[in-house]
């Protein structure tokens, strides 16, 4: 596996399930981030991890919950979702957070019904 | 307030046409970084180029360009000679040294159609 990588590429769950996204960054990467993309909404930033830490936070709701357990792999736990988080996830690494270019997998498509 | 601006939402242009897509930024660091994405129906978003902002050097790759312009804030990306593979979403994208803290500014992209 070369990249970044994202499983599963589509998801579909009802607002009383709990399911987790995963990510994994082949590229010796430090950093690793978790966006969202709406229908007509600029890519949103969710969460960046450094090094396993967490060191930003953009003001998500708690049903989302990130884990970076090492630096090449980052989950995002889904919990008593909204159908207005319905939206394609997107994970992205860099060598390290900032202004570092950074590299994106092919998105998990969440549907929340 | 919306700190890169694409202001085409979307562009239709037959084949082997020349297309530019417009980006304009706003921003107040003297060290930032601008870069362009790819997002093609797949969805993934595939990198395209990462400029700094001490370097105004347009740049060339095959039948790609793009103009960076400091004094206009602004950085094109020309594609030459279109091809229905280059249909997709662009997006432009800023990183400031100092005001963006680890974000992308993303604008809210340019879907491309190219016809045959």
């Amino acid at each position: 596996e070369t990249g970044v990588t994202q499983t599963p590429r589509h998801l579909v769950m009802g607002m009383t399930n709990k399911k987790s996204l995963k990510c994994e960054q082949h590229l010796g990467h430090n950093a690793m981030y978790w966006y969202k993309q709406s229908a007509k909404k600029p890519l949103e930033l969710m969460f960046v991890y450094s090094l396993e830490e967490r060191v930003e936070n953009n003001s998500v709701p708690s049903r989302f919950s990130p884990e970076c357990p090492n630096s090449s792999h980052l989950f995002l736990h889904l919990h008593t979702l909204q159908p207005e988080d319905s939206a394609l996830y997107l994970c992205a690494s860099s060598q390290d957070p900032g202004t570092d270019t950074q590299y994106f997998g092919p998105g998990t498509r969440l549907t929340v019904l | 307030a919306q700190k890169v601006t694409q202001a085409q939402t979307e562009i239709s242009v037959v084949e082997k046409e020349d297309v530019t897509l417009d980006c304009v930024y706003e921003t107040r660091d003297t060290t930032y970084y601008l870069f362009w994405y790819k997002q093609p129906p797949s969805g993934e978003l595939v990198f395209l180029i990462r400029r700094n902002s001490f370097d105004e050097q347009n740049e060339i790759s095959g039948r790609y360009s793009w103009n960076f312009q400091k004094s206009t804030s602004s950085f094109n990306f020309t594609i030459t000679a279109s091809q229905v593979v280059d249909s997709a979403v662009y997006f432009c994208a800023l990183s400031e040294a100092q005001d963006s803290g680890y974000a992308l500014n993303f604008g809210k992209g340019t879907s491309l159609l190219v016809t045959p």
